[in-house]
Parts: structure tokens; C-alpha cells; sequence
């Protein structure tokens, strides 16, 4: 079954500070969601990427796929204190199933 | 637009009693609905998934059943709980994938605790 590998398990920036997260599949990405949770809170869609070098951006968000290197990342520009929370990517489990597996989430607290 | 709703958002339950959560979606038809369970160092765990009336797949053998009584409306319930349910249980709906990618989208979560 696929696995998805998140990478820091959790990060501590300085507000103004620029942050990058990867995901990493252990098989074949399909199609990649990037999700926001803040604790005790239900998960917020963020983007998602379906095709190899594909890059989106959210307001200071941004994140690409890399489908050959079956890897993903989020990056943060200019970090402020509302970015903080755990982010969880979450990939097409078998290629055209109606389920996500998902990372264990990175949890991301950014200092005023 | 299509929102999701999920209650209760806490809940104690003695071991042994029975469970009943509830989750309806609205703004859409013959949605994808999904039940997870989030547990400390384990994160997210399918647990249930329907693409349909009555049509209930099961992803971990467990103490917990699904069903799906209406179009929109996704119910979690247990006969006897166990220590062991405890945790964040999160419901999520997407369109049908057919041919593209469709993102899931989340409720608020409930916390369940089991004394």
C-alpha cells in the first residue's frame, strides 16, 4: 500500500522566515492534496497538484510536484504567526480510487 | 455552496456504551462520504467510505460500523465502545472521481473520550 512521508515532523520558525515541507510517496503519485488542520480542528483543502512540475500557489503558499521523484513540497514565503498549524499531504492511493492516504502532517509553529 | 456538518464536536462515553455520530452535507448530490479517525502519532486513518446509498466499504476491522441512510447523510455508530475508539473522528465528502482528481473536503471533527 502507498505511504506517504512527511518531512520535518515538526518546524519552528521565526515570523518573516521563509519554510519548506515535503512529502514523500513510496509509490507513484497520482494526484497530491496539500491540507491545513489546526489542532482540534477539521482539515482545510490547501491546493492540488496532478501532473508532474505542476506548481500552485495559494496566497503565500506555494507548492510543486515532482512526480519522478514521487515527491512533494509546500513552501511557506515570509511566514506569519497565521500559517501555524500541521499540514498533512494526501495522495490518490491506487491511481483512480475514490480514496486518500495521507502523511502523518508536519506541524509548523512560526514565533512573533 | 456545498458545507459539511459534523456533530457533536465532543463527547464522553463510558466504556461499553453505545455511539451514534452523525454527518450531513449540503449544496451537493450522490457525494463520496468518508469517516477517519486522527490519533496522536498515527494520523489519519480511513475507517469508512461511500459512494452511495447503503454502499459501505470498510477499511480496518474494528468495533465501529457505517451506514449511509440518506443521500447526504453519513452516521458512525458502535454497539460497545471500547477504550480504544477514542480519538478525533473526522467526516469528509468530494465529488464522484469519475475521470479527475477530487480533493476531499472536511468537517470540524468530533473528540470522542472513553472513560
Amino acid at each position: 500500500s502507498q505511504e506517504l512521508e512527511q518531512s520535518p515532523q515538526s518546524l519552528i520558525v521565526q515570523e518573516g522566515k521563509n519554510l519548506t515541507i515535503n512529502c514523500t510517496s513510496s509509490k507513484t503519485l497520482y494526484g497530491l492534496y496539500w491540507y491545513k488542520q489546526k489542532y482540534g480542528e477539521g482539515l482545510i483543502f490547501l491546493m492540488m497538484l496532478q501532473k508532474g512540475g505542476e506548481e500552485k500557489s495559494h496566497e503565500k503558499i506555494t507548492a510543486k510536484l515532482d512526480e519522478k521523484k514521487q515527491q512533494s513540497s509546500l513552501h511557506i514565503t515570509a511566514s506569519q504567526p497565521s500559517h501555524a498549524g500541521i499540514y498533512l499531504c494526501g495522495a490518490d492511493s491506487q491511481g483512480g480510487s475514490e480514496k486518500l492516504v495521507f502523511g502523518k502532517g508536519t506541524k509548523l509553529t512560526v514565533n512573533p | 455552496s456545498q458545507t459539511i456538518h459534523q456533530w457533536p464536536a465532543t463527547l464522553v462515553q463510558p466504556v461499553g456504551s453505545p455511539l451514534s455520530l452523525e454527518c450531513t452535507v449540503e449544496g451537493t448530490s450522490n457525494p463520496n462520504l468518508y469517516w477517519y479517525r486522527q490519533a496522536a502519532g498515527r494520523g489519519l486513518q480511513l475507517l469508512f467510505y461511500s459512494v452511495g446509498i447503503g454502499q459501505i466499504s470498510s477499511e480496518v476491522p474494528q468495533n465501529l460500523s457505517a451506514s449511509r441512510p440518506q443521500d447526504r447523510q453519513f452516521i458512525l455508530s458502535s454497539k460497545k465502545l471500547l477504550l480504544s475508539d477514542s480519538g478525533f473522528y473526522l467526516c469528509a465528502w468530494s465529488v464522484p472521481r469519475f475521470n479527475s482528481n477530487q480533493p476531499q473536503h472536511f468537517g470540524d471533527g468530533t473528540r470522542l473520550s472513553i472513560l
